[in-house]
């Protein structure tokens, strides 16, 4: 079964930060671009980052630039968002995705499998 | 940056009517269009790829159309399951980067 399960979120204060993790199955994880989407408590989907499958490319939404790091260990099937100088904005369900590939390895449109999420919540 | 914009913001239906949902994009996007469905609790789970090609598992009655800044998302007969908030989104050419629409609640009438 393809899946994918996402760890490491919590409740942290303004300024700290958190590492999330996403543990892939079912699936040649270092064949994939991943990314990270986020859902802010009634709100829309947000894309985060994208990182390619050797990990040479990430990409980042404007508004988490300079703090957060997209990493994965393709040993491990694993993928990472590193968050640091966490703001209340950054208070979210955060979802791991995988990206479609074409056949040539370029990045997809669709984000197809996604994990169930993690709560990140920033407050005092 | 492009900027997706979806209409209406809420549909009222019933079981068995015909949705029609918009996705308009700021300026072309191609084809680089996808829709997903989501319902409360749950992940997205996508649905149409590639602004016309149904996801693995998806039903016919879901069904994608258009290309460059006008899309469309078609729900033939909505079933009870169908009630949900759709998203469209885009990738850009290059780099490689995602924007999601702001959301169609579809609910039942």
């Amino acid at each position: 079964e393809v899946q994918l399960v996402e760890s490491g979120g919590g409740l942290v204060q303004p300024g700290g930060s958190l590492r999330l993790s996403c543990a892939a199955s079912g699936f040649t994880f270092s064949s994939y671009w991943m990314s990270w989407v986020r859902q802010a408590p009634g709100k829309g989907l947000e894309w985060v980052a994208n990182i390619k499958q050797d990990g040479s490319e990430k990409y980042y939404v404007d508004s988490v630039k300079g703090r957060f790091t997209i990493s994965r260990d393709n040993a491990k099937n694993s993928l990472y968002l590193q968050m640091n100088s966490l703001r209340a904005e950054d208070t979210a369900v955060y979802y791991c995705a995988r990206v479609q590939v074409t056949i040539f390895g370029v990045a997809g449109v669709a984000m197809d499998v996604w994990g169930q999420g993690t709560t990140v919540t920033v407050s005092s | 940056e492009i900027v997706l914009t979806q209409s209406p913001a809420t549909l009222s239906l019933s079981p068995g009517e015909r949705a029609t949902l918009s996705c308009r994009a700021s300026q072309s996007v191609s084809s680089y269009l996808a829709w997903y469905q989501q319902k409360p609790g749950q992940a997205p789970r996508l649905l149409i790829y590639d602004a016309s090609n149904r996801a693995t598992g998806i039903p016919a009655r879901f069904s994608g159309s258009g290309s460059g800044t006008d899309f469309t998302l078609t729900i033939s007969s909505l079933e009870p399951e169908d009630f949900a908030v759709y998203y469209c989104q885009q990738r850009s050419n290059w780099p490689p980067v995602f924007t999601f629409g702001p959301g169609t609640k579809v609910d039942i009438k």
